[in-house]
């Protein structure tokens, strides 16, 4: 079956740094992924839709350049969070779309800034 | 824009027991995609069913089935003979013309011996 792998699966950074995390497609073409957040016992919620070779979609209130996203080919997208803060500290989840109407999600990122 | 409303925070069902998890949702288009998805606590997204609209039967796999109310907007999620690892929260999952999942807010299913 599809496979969706996400990097790193948990990482620790200082406040002001940035940290990139990266979703890759391992069998298939995914020409739109999605990245989502999530609080504690809440719900996924969308913060973007990346294209290969195009701009980001961002959702209304998410911050484009906190939150840089680039979808330079057909198998990676990648979330960079740049000068984190503690607040930015979350779950994030990525899907790839893989077919009409197939979405395979990552195994997610827990971020913790210090 | 969509809504999906899941109305029970938290369920719990015995073990070999059926439970019924509820999900309505709104939208304009005729075209869509309903999900369920299971979030275990190792938090890894598992796609459970997957409902297209302009088909009238629900769709079933294995222990879970759905009954789809295209009228009323509803997708309700049954599992049959639950089990031990049936535990964790379930989403409801819109997805229409815009191709972007929304999400319900969850309920967490507790299964009991």
């Amino acid at each position: 079956g599809a496979v969706v792998s996400q990097h790193p699966s948990w990482v620790i950074c200082k406040s002001g740094t940035s940290v990139k995390i990266e979703c890759r497609s391992l069998d298939f073409q995914a020409t739109t992924m999605f990245w989502y957040r999530q609080f504690p016992k809440k719900s996924l919620m969308l913060m973007a839709t990346s294209n290969e070779g195009s701009k980001a979609t961002y959702e209304q209130g998410v911050e484009k350049d906190k939150f840089l996203i680039n979808h330079a080919s057909l198998t990676l997208s990648t979330l960079t969070v740049t000068s984190a803060h503690p607040e930015d500290s979350s779950f994030y989840i990525c899907s790839a779309k893989q077919n009409h109407y197939g979405y395979t999600f990552g195994s997610g990122t827990r971020l913790t800034v210090v | 824009a969509q809504t999906v409303t899941q109305s029970q925070p938290e369920m719990s069902v015995q073990e070999a027991e059926t439970v019924t998890l509820s999900c309505t949702y709104d939208t304009s288009e005729s075209d869509y995609y309903l999900f369920w998805y299971k979030q275990p606590p190792s938090r890894q997204m598992i796609l459970v069913i997957r409902q297209e609209a302009y088909k009238q039967q629900n769709a079933t796999e294995n222990r879970f089935s759905v009954n789809f109310q295209k009228a009323a907007k509803s997708f309700s999620l049954k599992i049959s003979d639950s089990q031990l690892g049936d535990a964790a929260m379930y989403f409801c999952a819109y997805a229409g013309t815009a191709s972007k999942l929304t999400f319900g807010t969850g309920t967490r299913l507790q299964v009991t011996l």
